[in-house]
């Protein structure tokens, strides 16, 4: 069965940073592409970036409003993908969620709730 | 950057078949793929590439794709169905959602 448990989520400060983890199991974490997705309260998905597999070159692609402040990794030792975020904004107030895949997402978390505020 | 619309809102009476749409430059193009999400939960996938459907989605749900619209279609539309639907595709190498659109079933 596959699962996905994202944590990391908390209270921040505008400006501050924050590492958002994603522990996995149920399938070959270090052969999958990985994606992270956000939705903020009471609005639509938004795709964060992905990350493909090692084997695949390891790259990293970023959607507009994060790019060069957020930065995805993957440590295949143990199962999990992580979000580096930098340079916090309030408009990164969100619900957080990570997938296995790069075009479409079979799999989703829970989420872990990231909120930006003073 | 690629844009995909949809429409906020669509209604539906039980049991007739609700049609959600989902229009982009070209989108015949792309693969697109559909998301179902109700409140307080993670999306579901219900349909990818187009016309498939993932392993426990009920065959009520089909999709197409032609033109610049994509379709998802729920033929005989139960209440559990009301929810919030998002369409997605590809854009070289970066993934694009549209804004979704809540289904109302009354």
């Amino acid at each position: 069965e596959v699962q996905l448990v994202e944590s990391g989520g908390g209270l921040v400060k505008p400006g501050g940073s924050l590492r958002l983890s994603c522990a996995a199991s149920g399938f070959k974490f270090s052969n999958a592409w990985m994606t992270w997705v956000r939705q903020a309260p009471g609005k639509g998905l938004e795709w964060v970036g992905r990350i493909t597999s090692i084997t695949d070159g390891g790259t990293k692609d970023y959607g507009a409003p994060v790019k060069g402040r957020f930065t995805i990794s993957r440590d295949d030792s143990k199962n999990t993908l992580y979000l580096q975020m930098n340079s916090l904004k309030t408009d990164d107030t969100a619900v957080y969620y990570c997938a296995p895949g790069g075009s479409y997402f079979g799999y989703w978390g829970q989420g872990t709730l990231v909120t930006v505020t003073s | 950057s690629y844009e995909l619309t949809q429409p906020p809102s669509v209604s539906v009476s039980p049991g007739q078949t609700a049609s959600i749409t989902c229009s982009g430059d070209k989108l015949g193009d792309r693969y697109v793929c559909w998301y179902q999400q109700r409140p307080g939960q993670s999306p579901v996938l219900v349909v990818y590439e187009d016309i498939k459907r993932p392993s426990g989605i009920p065959e009520r749900f089909s999709g197409s794709n032609s033109g610049n619209t994509a379709t998802l279609t729920i033929s005989g539309t139960q209440a559990m169905d009301e929810a919030d639907y998002y369409c997605q595709a590809w854009d070289n190498s970066t993934v694009v959602f549209g804004g979704g659109t809540k289904l109302t079933v009354l």
